[in-house]
């Protein structure tokens, strides 16, 4: 029982780099979420989905893009990394409005 | 706007003893709120929502719209309570966290 896998769990990238962090959820829920976590502050919803096809902006979503083509996936894309997007990311998914299982995070350092 | 204020970062409380976490929100509207625990090497989950009205491991929650908070409480606490955490706002789907809150539990 996977619950929330996300891919990868470390990183270290150049700033001006690329990349597409991956989330899969094998519960067939609809809702699903990207949030990052700086220190001394609580997690900051990115983007988020509310179903196949579906995402919508959330607090602090400047610089990522996102994407839901199959229910089960939701991919964060960094098209050009900046150091200020050095954080710790968590997927999320949930049946209800608000996040329920959580992936174990993706930590992603910019240089 | 929406703001969440968990005021402890770190919290100390000894086995059997009661313990209660603070949580204080500013919200215009009516609020939905939560609270997350992340035990250690585990995932961040939901512990409980206020509408429930629930007692999940012991914990509850009462939500005070006078007071604009949401304390976490546990008569006598145990050692697997160590952990973190988290108060959350809820706006549609746009959740507040605060800053969290590390909860040891000493034998």
């Amino acid at each position: 029982n996977a619950g929330v896998t996300q891919t990868p769990k470390f990183r270290v990238l150049k700033t001006g780099q690329s990349m597409t962090l991956l989330c899969a959820q094998d519960m067939n829920h609809e809702y699903m979420y990207w949030y990052r976590q700086d220190p001394g502050m609580g997690l900051r919803l990115i983007h988020y989905s509310v179903g196949e096809g579906t995402t919508a902006k959330g607090e602090v979503p400047d610089g990522y893009n996102v994407s839901r083509l199959k229910k089960q996936n939701f991919l964060l894309g960094l098209e050009s990394a900046a150091p200020s997007q050095t954080s710790v990311y968590f997927c999320a998914s949930s049946y209800s409005k608000q996040p329920q299982h959580f992936g174990d995070g993706t930590r992603l350092s910019i240089l | 706007a929406q703001r969440v204020t968990q005021p402890e970062k770190l919290l100390s409380v000894f086995k059997g003893a009661p313990v209660e976490l603070k949580c204080n929100y500013s919200y215009s509207g009516s609020p939905e709120l939560f609270w997350y625990v992340q035990y250690s090497r585990q995932r961040l989950q939901l512990l409980l929502r206020h509408i429930s009205r629930e007692s999940i491991k012991g914990f509850t929650a009462d939500l005070n719209k006078g007071e604009t908070s949401f304390h976490l409480k546990k008569p006598f606490a145990q050692e697997e309570d160590s952990a973190m955490y988290y108060c959350a706002l809820g706006n549609d789907y746009k959740l507040s966290f605060g800053a969290g809150t590390t909860v040891t539990v000493r034998a």
